[in-house]
């Protein structure tokens, strides 16, 4: 079945570094690929989004290119804040499947030091 | 806007109780969903409704959980009896219809001791 692998964390760097949080995802069909993040405290958040092949999803200064050859969807950010501190998920849903059940991954989390 | 509103925020139990969780999903969203989300894990989908039916719940465990929606708008999951592995963040979503963006409540955090 359909699956997302995500990077473990926790992922522990300093301000204004360089963000990557691997992601890749099995699935049958050709799936629409998320990045989710969730603030402490907080419900999950779409971060970005991309629904077929080259897309690049963006928001916030995030970035992922949904790479079909590799079936990746790498998370970066060129220079991070301590507001961006959070979990981020990872997440596929199949539009091929009647309803939009979405995959997710176990989550990475994200501490950025000041 | 409002968001998607749940209730409790917190709640903690001991095994074998009963627990009810609420949910108030964005006016006019027709689709809403409950997922569980264990600690260290994505969240997995329990039951997903579309107005007051059922569209999926493959992944509810059956014997102990229900959920309903019956006027179509707000939902409530519930358990019972309790067991300690069900200790997890429940969260609700909901969305326009079946294939658009998901919006999260915040969630309600269950301890069962």
């Amino acid at each position: 079945g359909d699956s997302v692998t995500q990077m473990e964390g926790p992922v522990t760097l300093s301000e204004e570094a360089f963000l990557t949080i691997n992601c890749t995802y099995t699935a049958t069909g050709y799936p629409s690929l998320f990045w989710y993040v969730q603030y402490p405290g907080e419900g999950l958040q779409l971060l970005l989004k991309a629904t077929k092949a080259d897309d690049k999803g963006s928001n916030k200064g995030f970035e992922a290119t949904y790479r079909k050859e590799t079936t990746s969807f790498h998370l970066e950010k060129g220079s991070v804040q301590v507001s961006d501190s959070a979990v981020y998920f990872c997440a596929l849903s199949d539009p091929g499947n009647r309803d939009d059940k979405i995959i997710f991954g176990k989550g990475t989390r994200l501490h950025i030091l000041p | 806007e409002a968001g998607v509103a749940q209730s409790p925020r917190y709640k903690i139990i001991e095994k074998r109780q009963s627990v009810a969780f609420w949910c108030n999903p964005i006016s006019g969203h027709a689709t809403l969903y409950w997922y569980q989300q264990i600690l260290g894990q994505g969240p997995k989908l329990l039951i997903q409704f579309q107005n007051n039916g059922v569209v999926d719940d493959s992944q509810l465990p059956k014997d102990r959980f229900s959920a309903e929606r019956l006027k179509g708008v707000d939902s409530t999951l519930k358990i019972q009896p309790a067991k300690l592995e069900d200790s997890a963040v429940y969260l609700c979503a909901s969305s326009l219809h079946q294939k658009n963006i998901q919006y999260f409540g915040a969630g309600t955090r269950l301890s069962v001791l």
